[in-house]
């Protein structure tokens, strides 16, 4: 299995830009995590998809932020519009907790707003 | 929520050494984890060890579900092995809540 696919890897924009970050799962996991990590606040959940529905999105800062699983290989997570308090590197992991089994994550995006 | 501490927060060691990590957990949990994050950022699954031990190569880890915490043991260091070390569990629901990290630096 490729493991968890996320692009881009890299982005930078300007302040006020939509940046929109994509993930594909593992093939046959039914779980999928957003994580945000930043030097100050170490690895946030941003929010939690079982089955392609959003179960808890209590981690997502602010209304800026959107997050999307149309179908179980698919998911996006978007800012709009961005700020320079957003840079960050963002993961994305799957899991199948039906099985107790790991999450596995995901390169991640590193994103900067200039 | 689950709190997640994780101790030493730095670690220095000297190729060769050996070292334990520890995370302590504030309620009992179904799932606990042990990742290691690599230089280049890159998280790395280490053990799923919700209770027991397990070992893999130079690496083991146990996890005394009863008294809350869980112990990886490096042994042999190796300059791979640098990176930072992330302890993370589950109570309630499936989200994986992480500790803050043990940075672990092996020097030549």
């Amino acid at each position: 299995d490729a493991g968890v696919i996320q692009s881009p890897r890299h982005e930078v924009t300007e302040m006020g830009q939509e940046v929109t970050l994509r993930c594909k799962p593992i093939s046959g996991h039914n779980s999928l995590f957003w994580y945000r990590q930043t030097m100050m606040r170490g690895l946030e959940l941003l929010i939690y998809f079982n089955n392609n529905v959003p179960i808890d999105d209590s981690g997502m800062p602010e209304d800026r932020f959107s997050a999307k699983m149309p179908n179980a290989s698919f998911s996006t997570l978007k800012i709009q519009p961005s700020e320079p308090r957003d840079s960050a590197v963002y993961f994305c992991a799957s899991g199948d907790w039906s099985s107790g089994n790991t999450i596995y994550f995901g390169e991640g995006s590193w994103l900067t707003v200039v | 929520g689950i709190q997640v501490e994780q101790s030493p927060p730095d670690l220095i060691l000297q190729e060769g050494a050996n070292s334990t990590l520890r995370c302590n957990f504030s309620d009992s949990v179904n799932n606990l984890q042990w990742f290691h994050q690599n230089p280049w950022g890159q998280l790395i699954n280490l053990f799923y060890i919700p209770s027991g031990t397990k070992q893999n190569g130079r690496l083991s880890a146990t996890t005394v579900a009863t008294e809350r915490y869980s112990l990886l043991y490096i042994s042999s260091s190796q300059t791979t092995d640098s990176g930072v070390y992330f302890c993370a569990v589950t109570n309630a629901g499936n989200m994986l809540t992480f500790g803050g990290g043990t940075r672990l630096m092996v020097k030549p």
